[in-house]
Formats: C-alpha cells, sequence, structure tokens
C-alpha cells in the first residue's frame, strides 16, 4: 500500500529564512511526487512534480524539491521564507506509469512565517 | 476563467437533509474526481469518473452519490445528511494519465447543523 509521511504538523520560520518541508513516502513501486499548496479558505494549488527525469524539480514561487529514492524522500525547500508563503502544504502520491493516477496525500503541514 | 468550479461554496444544513454540490471543469480533462478535506485537514478521495465512467468509488457511505451528466461535469449528492459529513469537499480534474497534475476547485464548506 502506497503511504505518504510529513514529518512536523506545523513548521515556523522567520521571514528570510530557510524553509524546509519534509515528506518519506512508502510505494511498492516508483512513484510520482507532488507537492501542493492551500492557502485559508482556497483549494490546492500544484507548487512542483516529480514524474521522471531530473530529481531535483523548480516549481512555482521559488520553492524546489529533491526526489531521492535511497531516503525514500521528497522534501520541499525555498532558501528565503516570505510572508506570503504562509500556509498548508501537502505532499502527495501517486504509482508511477499506468493508468493508476490516485493520489494519496499526506496529513499536510502548516507553515507559519514570522515577521 | 475559473478552470474547475464548484457550488455552492459555504453550505450550511440540518441533518437529515438532502443537499447537492456541482461541480464544472473547463479544462478538457477526461477524468473529474471528488476529495473529502476533514477538520484535521486530511484529504482523501471519494470518487472518480472517467468520461462519465465511474472508476473509483472509496469506502463511501451509500448515501453519497455522484453523478456524471458529461465529462466536463460531476456533482456530488449526499443523502440524509449527518453531523459528521461536515467537511470541506474538493472538486478536482485531470487527464487520465499517472503524473499528470489534477487541478482542483475552490471546494465547498458544508456544514451539517
Amino acid at each position: 500500500a502506497q503511504s505518504v509521511t510529513q514529518l512536523g504538523s506545523h513548521v515556523s520560520v522567520s521571514e528570510g529564512a530557510l524553509v524546509l518541508l519534509r515528506c518519506n513516502y512508502s510505494s511498492s513501486v516508483p512513484p510520482y511526487l507532488f507537492w501542493y499548496v492551500q492557502y485559508p479558505n482556497q483549494g490546492l494549488q500544484l507548487l512542483l512534480k516529480y514524474t521522471t527525469g531530473a530529481t531535483l524539480v523548480k516549481g512555482i514561487n521559488g520553492f524546489e524539491a529533491e526526489f531521492k529514492k535511497s531516503e525514500t524522500s521528497f522534501h520541499l525547500t525555498k532558501p528565503s521564507a516570505h510572508m506570503s508563503d504562509a500556509a498548508e502544504y501537502f505532499c502527495a502520491m501517486s504509482p508511477g506509469g499506468g493508468s493508476n493516477y490516485k493520489l494519496t496525500f499526506g496529513k499536510g503541514t502548516l507553515l507559519t512565517v514570522n515577521p | 476563467d475559473t478552470a474547475v468550479s464548484q457550488t455552492p461554496k459555504y453550505l450550511v444544513t440540518q441533518m437529515g437533509n438532502d443537499k447537492s454540490i456541482k461541480c464544472e471543469q473547463n479544462l478538457g480533462h477526461d477524468t473529474m474526481y471528488w476529495y473529502k478535506q476533514d477538520s484535521k485537514k486530511f484529504l482523501k478521495i471519494m470518487f472518480s469518473y472517467n468520461n462519465k465512467e465511474l472508476i473509483i468509488n472509496e469506502t463511501v457511505p451509500n448515501r453519497f452519490s455522484p453523478k456524471s451528466p458529461d465529462k466536463a461535469h460531476l456533482n456530488l449528492h449526499i443523502n440524509s445528511l449527518e453531523l459528521g459529513d461536515s467537511a470541506v469537499y474538493f472538486c478536482a480534474s485531470s487527464l487520465r494519465q499517472a503524473g499528470n497534475t489534477i487541478y482542483f476547485g475552490e471546494g465547498s464548506w458544508l456544514t451539517v447543523v
């Protein structure tokens, strides 16, 4: 069975500091991995995704994530946090290949950015 | 133009009532979904339709019935609403292929009192 674990339900950083949101996955097949962001009272917006190819993936708003197969991880980073980054972040996966595209989500990490 | 739109955005209703949430996408996608987000923000898929055919049906009470009149629309009807149905329901769509981006609507906040 596939599963996604986000370490830390709440991460707090200062404006300008490094953002690191952790995501580990468990999958019997190579996964496709996604990070979504949810601002208050809004829907989910895709930040970035990894399917195949380069393991370092760049997304919107200065975020990037690196797929590390040996560590079964897909951590999300941003060099310098901005107040507007405060939101809930979700890591998700689907089994790679074929037509099984059902997304399994982690429980989310709330990012707080302090001035 | 809104890519995935769902209505209503907010819905407050009494226990025992029947309600529907409508969803439409204008992205030309062939697959649509309903996800439920509970009070702890956990997201879980409920249903998925591909070209009007039900292809994913998770363990959901049969009080929940999705209907897809065409591949651009997916509605969710809920009978005999219970307090535990209070949640945010997200409609989403994609092209049916693993790895394709799933686009979400803004959500429908359902409160059962």
